[in-house]
């Protein structure tokens, strides 16, 4: 079972940040996360995976509480294209999927 | 660089039919995965090789499903017979090794739909 809790659905201005968040709150002191995206009819992204520290990259920021219990991905200014679903990941030895959050980015 | 590659890109089969899904991933992917996704929901791990073993098959339907990666590269996911149940995308990912598993590249997947 997927080891994370996500909100359905989120919706989003375009042009605006998108802010995904992510209860991980059984993850262990060695277990990363990672997030993943699919845009419709596709297979699932890589985005961005993070331990303990703050990530970013050329796609979006990590940004992890200093408990872990909790994330939240942020792309910084949303764009049509971002529309899709937005997994939230514990990884072990495996990638886990529960249902993600559905996000809508609007014009 | 080439991504994963799936074929075919739909199949739609008679139920009790047998039906065949390849993959080839990524050169020099160690690692390789087959994912189940029905729809709405995210996408289920079959079964995962290194290089030519299958080192976690325990979400595999073994009655009717078997796979196999040849020479560790290319990869067959089988289903036979098909039942209506089985009617989903089937996805193959790869990564460079169990060490960076976490980041796996995926396939468009497979759409089966069994009638």
């Amino acid at each position: 079972d997927a080891k994370t809790t996500q909100p359905p659905s989120m919706d989003c201005a375009e042009g605006r940040a998108a802010n995904l968040p992510c209860n991980h709150s059984t993850i262990s002191g060695n277990e990363y996360v990672y997030w993943y995206r699919q845009i419709h009819s596709q297979g699932p992204q890589y985005i961005i995976h993070g331990l303990k520290n703050n990530e970013t990259n050329e796609m979006a920021s990590l940004i992890i509480t200093e408990d872990r219990k909790s994330s939240t991905l942020i792309l910084p200014h949303a764009t049509l294209r971002d529309t899709a679903v937005y997994y939230c990941i514990v990884y072990t030895d495996k990638l886990i999927f529960g249902t993600g959050t559905r996000l809508q980015v609007f014009p | 660089e080439a991504g994963v590659v799936q074929s075919p890109r739909y199949k739609i089969i008679e139920k009790k039919q047998p039906v065949a899904f390849w993959c080839n991933p990524i050169s020099g992917h160690n690692t390789l995965y087959w994912y189940r996704q029905n729809l709405g929901q995210g996408p289920e791990l079959l079964i995962r090789y290194e290089n030519e073993e299958a080192v976690d098959d325990s979400q595999l339907p073994k009655d009717r499903f078997s796979a196999e990666r040849l020479k560790g590269v290319d990869s067959t996911l089988k289903i036979q017979p098909a039942e209506l149940g089985d009617s989903a995308v089937y996805l193959c990912a790869s990564s460079l090794d169990r060490r960076t598993g976490g980041e796996a590249f995926f396939g468009q997947g497979t759409r089966l739909t069994v009638v």
